[in-house]
């Protein structure tokens, strides 16, 4: 079975800073994907960032950037120039490739924002 | 920008009642999950509906947990009775085709249940 692991419940990061989650996985597959997921108090869950195992490059998606290990199965996930609506609970998750897999999250990261 | 709806919002009730949530996913998206969420911990898959068929229940415990999406379009997720530990958030989401491994699930805001 897949684990998703993030060691840090909360971290609290300035305006305009820059912060990193950690995220580790557990499997002995070899292609899946990645996933890093927000979700702002009381809003819905929305995706944030995804990387495709096969990929050695690290995904980007403007302020937010992963550095993706594969040999140590280590996915953690770097907020720059961090804002206010940065504010929520970041979720690590993995999924296998293959139409019966399903997404597996980790516990949460709690992340303030603050000026 | 289309979204993916949930009722009620929020649902208190006491224990050993029977209590409904519903999802309409949005338009065209074959997929329908619905997951748990306790409070301090992440989601956590209990049914997972390709159009009309169940694709993955491993996780629903059957013996008061039920769930149907009948046209292949909105879906219900039943408890009855409720129990204490039942209370949590249910999250509904969707995703466009037949395969999640895209992993670009769209979630709604969620039933926040509390059983008393």
């Amino acid at each position: 079975a897949q684990t998703v692991t993030q060691s840090q419940p909360e971290m609290s990061v300035q305006e305009a800073e820059t912060v990193t989650l950690s995220c580790t996985y557990d499997t002995s597959e070899n292609n899946y994907y990645l996933f890093w997921y927000k979700q702002p108090p009381s809003r819905q869950m929305i995706l944030v960032i995804r990387q495709e195992a096969y990929k050695q490059q690290n995904a980007t998606e403007n302020r937010f950037s992963v550095n993706f290990q594969k040999a140590a199965k280590s996915f953690s996930l770097k907020i720059s120039d961090s804002q206010l609506g940065d504010t929520a609970m970041y979720f690590c998750a993995f999924i296998l490739t293959g139409t019966a897999s399903k997404l597996t999250f980790g516990t949460g990261t709690r992340l303030q924002v603050t000026l | 920008e289309a979204e993916v709806a949930q009722s009620p919002r929020y649902k208190i009730t006491e224990k050993s009642q029977a209590v409904a949530f519903w999802c309409d996913p949005i338009s065209g998206h074959a997929t329908l999950y619905w997951y748990r969420q306790i409070l301090g911990q992440g989601p956590e898959l209990l049914v997972q509906f390709q159009d009309e068929s169940v694709v993955d229940d491993s996780q629903l415990p059957k013996d008061r947990f039920s769930a149907e999406r009948l046209k292949g379009v909105d879906s219900t997720l039943k408890i009855q009775p409720a129990e204490l530990g039942d209370s949590a958030m249910y999250l509904c989401a969707s995703s466009r085709t037949g395969s999640p491994n895209t992993g670009e699930l769209f979630f709604g805001e969620g039933s926040r249940l509390t059983v008393l």
